[in-house]
């Protein structure tokens, strides 16, 4: 049980154009999730955390136009990261959080490999 | 702001024991978990203390200090495959029922 799915795994795309990244809960609600960045070698840096039905909170120093969070139902959110540019270029990995025994823990996805050449 | 620290890398040998420790300075904590992340691969929960103490799971366990701002991981009778980076995250309050933020990751390497 819960399995966090991402989709598409990786992409390539040209600079200027707009990709989008789904993260879905699949054998469970997630009235939460986050999205984190990592470079390689690099933490995992958290960009922003969606609760459905609301917009999502940023972290400092993350552009909310940029990077466009949608969770529009309890098991899909979605990142559409706008006019890419080779420096966008990371593994982008999406968590959701699951209430369990009142400790809220978080399930990670595969993560999607994002290169803008 | 959060901040913590943790060896970038580690080394031991099959079998051993090694324990990667992890400090932090934050505000409005709520516990301290574990992670093991192979390359190119999802994070995976390996542990999380919420109370001072040890919590065992298996080879691994993890321990918490509240006062000291200290936890550890410790692995037991390694083996090739535990080779991985491993985080401490530090699980903090916001306004959206708490957030984990990531130390840096500590590199383990296990040899024959």
């Amino acid at each position: 049980g819960a399995v966090v799915s991402q989709h598409p795994s990786w992409v390539i795309c040209k600079s200027g154009t707009s990709v989008k990244i789904e993260c879905r809960s699949l054998d469970f609600q997630a009235t939460t999730m986050f999205w984190y960045r990592q470079f390689p070698k690099q933490s995992l840096m958290l960009m922003a955390t969606s609760n459905e039905g609301s917009k999502a909170t940023y972290e400092q120093g993350v552009e909310k136009d940029k990077f466009l969070i949608n969770h529009a139902s309890l098991t899909l959110s979605t990142l559409t990261v706008t006019s890419a540019h080779p420096e966008d270029s990371s593994f982008y990995i999406c968590s959701a959080r699951l209430l369990t025994y009142g400790y809220n823990e978080q399930f990670f996805g595969p993560g999607t490999r994002l290169t803008v050449l | 702001g959060q901040s913590l620290e943790q060896p970038s890398e580690v080394t031991a040998v099959e079998g051993a024991i090694v324990q990667i420790n992890c400090t932090y300075q934050t505000s409005g904590f709520y516990g301290l978990s574990w992670y093991q992340q192979h390359d190119g691969g999802a994070p995976t929960f390996l542990s999380y203390n919420g109370l001072d103490g040890l919590e065992e799971t298996g080879r691994f366990s993890s321990f918490l200090s509240r006062s000291d701002s200290y936890g550890y991981l410790l692995l037991q009778e390694l083996q090739m495959k535990d080779s991985a980076s491993y985080f401490c995250a530090v699980r903090v309050k916001n306004n959206q029922g708490g957030k984990l933020i990531f130390g840096q990751g500590t590199e383990l390497s296990v040899k024959p």
